[in-house]
């Protein structure tokens, strides 16, 4: 079944200690993307990557580390947590050969919250 | 802020009527798209347009795409329970790979 998958769904953590999001798609998708969803602010773009070792920020990409090692994973890294990075992170992906990314398909989140 | 914005913020109707939500967004575009989320659950993409296309169906969606107001709309025909979620537009602008996101609108369908 084509998806992409995210762990941890749910975490709760404390400030300052560093935690990963991990996210995975069985597509072969070149695009993938970062986004944390906020009540009343829909969803803004943390970080994104084109393909393998190309990543790029988006809006809001303070707090945040990507990397793009293999093809199908991106994970999300937090180095020092802070309360304001409480939110829902979802990961996507596109299969994007040419820019811009078209349809994405989205993981099922991961409800973080810092405190 | 690069956010599209999207009107109405709510919306409440009755099932079998009609519902119109809209989308504006700020600079020029490639494509835009509509997604629809659950309750907390991942986007479901429903529907892309291109920034050469007017107007796209797909069953009961119809949308529309005004590049001169920078504007789209999703129209839902014959609305359902089931159709109830947040409905969103995204944008992918000309020359880039960032996906702006609008702030959504958040659609009750009545039984």
């Amino acid at each position: 079944e084509a998806q992409v998958t995210q762990n941890p769904r749910y975490l709760i953590t404390v400030t300052g200690k560093k935690l990963t999001v991990t996210c995975s798609q069985n597509m072969n998708h070149e695009y993938m993307s970062w986004y944390r969803q906020d009540p009343g602010l829909g969803l803004r773009q943390i970080y994104y990557s084109m393909n393998v070792e190309v990543t790029d920020k988006g809006d809001v990409p303070e707090g945040y580390k990507v990397s793009r090692k293999e093809k199908r994973n991106f994970p999300l890294i937090l180095e020092s947590p802070s309360p304001n990075q409480t939110s829902l992170y979802f990961c996507a992906s596109s299969i994007t050969t040419d820019r811009p990314p078209g349809e994405q398909y989205f993981g099922p989140g991961t409800r973080l919250t810092v405190t | 802020s690069q956010q599209g914005e999207e009107d109405p913020q709510a919306l409440s109707i009755q099932e079998g009527e009609n519902a119109t939500m809209n989308c504006s967004y700020k600079t020029s575009i490639n494509n835009l798209q509509w997604y629809r989320q659950n309750s907390g659950r991942g986007l479901v993409h429903l529907i892309l347009i291109r920034s050469n296309e007017r107007e796209k169906h797909s069953g009961r969606l119809r949308v529309t795409l005004d590049t001169s107001k920078k504007s789209s709309s999703l129209l839902i025909t014959a609305s359902r329970a089931a159709d109830t979620a947040s409905y969103f537009c995204a944008t992918a602008y000309t020359g880039g790979f960032k996906t702006i996101f609008g702030a959504g609108t958040r659609l009750f369908v009545k039984a």
